[in-house]
């Protein structure tokens, strides 16, 4: 059990487009979401937390307006990067809570790869 | 705030033998827990192995086994009898407890094993 799907896997798009990332949780309700951002060969940055029927927490430096988190129902959370543009191209990850139980570790999606030509 | 600090950003090891990957963390909390998680080329996250804090007991999972030093401040994984499907990046990472399940992670160490 708990099986997260992120999709879609790969994107490739102009600069200027709007994309959407969606994080599914498949076998389990996931009251909380989170993003993360990483960069070749580095590790994962933390970009904001998403709870189900309330508004996501961001990180610090990580603008709201930017990239726009909506976490509708216990099963799905998307990223939304607007008005992309090259400086996004990114892999983006989420990772969702079974419960939120202290010692629950986070179970991670695939990952999507962001390309803005 | 935590620090999460991976010191070997890569290591190789021949295909069956021991590898011991380090990681040191900076945290003022008593409770805590503590994961080490694989990032293969695949580019999935899998958890690897968790550790409670409080729990003197080193975690240990098959092939899989910490050695958690908590005066010290160091959470190292050894990966038993290597094998090539361990190639990936390890990541290891830390959690406040009660404190919304967010994770802290080290930079990551790239462990390419060798046949």
């Amino acid at each position: 059990g708990a099986v997260v799907s992120q999709h879609p896997s790969r994107v490739i798009c102009k600069s200027g487009t709007s994309v959407k990332i969606e994080c599914r949780s498949l076998d389990f309700q996931a009251t909380t979401m989170f993003w993360y951002r990483q960069f070749p060969k580095k590790s994962l940055m933390l970009m904001a937390t998403s709870n189900e029927g309330s508004k996501a927490t961001y990180e610090q430096g990580v603008e709201k307006d930017k990239f726009l988190i909506n976490h509708a129902s216990l099963t799905l959370s998307t990223l939304t990067v607007t008005s992309a543009h090259p400086e996004d191209s990114s892999f983006y990850i989420c990772s969702a809570l079974r419960d939120m139980g202290g010692n629950q570790p986070q179970h991670f999606g695939d990952g999507t790869r962001l390309s803005i030509l | 705030a935590q620090t999460v600090t991976q010191s070997q950003p890569e290591m190789s090891v021949q295909e069956a033998e021991t590898v011991t990957l380090s990681c040191t963390y900076d945290t003022s909390e008593s409770n805590y827990y503590l994961f080490w998680y694989k990032q293969p080329p695949s580019r999935q996250m899998i958890l690897v192995i968790r550790q409670e804090a409080y729990k003197q007991q080193n975690a240990t999972e098959n092939r899989f086994s910490v050695n958690f030093q908590k005066a010290a401040k160091s959470f190292s994984l050894k990966i038993s009898d290597s094998q090539l499907g361990d190639t990936a990046m390890y990541f290891c990472a830390f959690m406040k407890h009660n404190a919304g399940n967010m994770l802290t992670f080290g930079g990551g160490t790239r462990l390419m094993v060798k046949p």
